[in-house]
């Protein structure tokens, strides 16, 4: 595995504003990704972050409200835009394949925990 | 679309003794990958086990080990001699072979008492 750090770990953020959350593994991966968990729920997929490319967002998400960015094979960030209270969960990252290994694992990163006022 | 269905929203358990967390899943695809997550109160998520669709023999890590039953969709974790470090949230996840797209259960929350 990887260590996976994220950063801000929590916020509290005002409607309207915007918050970049940043992804850092300690080694390169193919395949990055960003999940929304709402208080006391499960994961939910927002998007696949793609190296150089644009992001593959899962239905209900897009990418004017969830812009992300990966610009190498070790760190990626998820924007939230113009946030609703709604927006208030735990934003997590996770991480596939290290190196030329797929072993169709995904590793978390600790989560960022959003609470939007 | 695949879906993930945990029937036990909290179950309970002593220490040092078994409980077996049941999962189900509904796809039409031939391989796959099944896992079990731990998400304890600090919200990390950790991967415990995981079992590919095309071995029949069950996955085992440790203290845990999962009934995989294809035909039936089922794949339930097993916690022997359980721990008071074990109460979590526990998530089954599924994801299609060479897709990358993983899919979880509602949870189940796991208490561990004395």
């Amino acid at each position: 595995s990887a260590v996976i750090s994220q950063k801000p770990s929590r916020d509290i953020c005002q409607r309207g504003t915007s918050l970049t959350i940043q992804c850092q593994v300690d080694s390169q991966v193919t395949m990055m990704f960003w999940y929304r968990q709402q208080p006391g729920q499960s994961l939910t997929l927002i998007a696949t972050a793609n190296q150089g490319s644009e992001a593959t967002y899962e239905s209900g998400f897009v990418i004017d409200k969830f812009p992300i960015s990966r610009p190498n094979l070790t760190f990626s960030t998820l924007t939230v835009s113009n946030m609703s209270p709604e927006d208030s969960s735990i934003y997590l990252c996770s991480v596939e394949g290290f190196g030329d290994r797929e072993t169709y694992e995904q590793y978390f990163g600790p989560g960022t925990r959003l609470t939007v006022t | 679309a695949q879906t993930v269905t945990q029937s036990q929203p909290e179950m309970s358990v002593q220490e040092a003794e078994t409980v077996t967390l049941s999962c189900t899943y509904d796809t039409s695809e031939s391989d796959y990958y099944l896992f079990w997550y731990k998400q304890p109160p600090s919200r990390q998520m950790i991967l415990v086990i995981r079992q590919e669709a095309y071995k029949q023999q069950n996955a085992t890590e440790n203290r845990f080990s999962v009934n995989f039953q294809k035909a039936a969709k089922s794949f339930s974790l097993k916690i022997s001699d359980s721990q008071l470090g074990d109460a979590a949230m526990y998530f089954c996840a599924y994801n299609p072979f060479a897709a990358s797209k993983l899919t979880f259960g509602t949870g189940t929350r796991l208490q561990v008492t004395l």
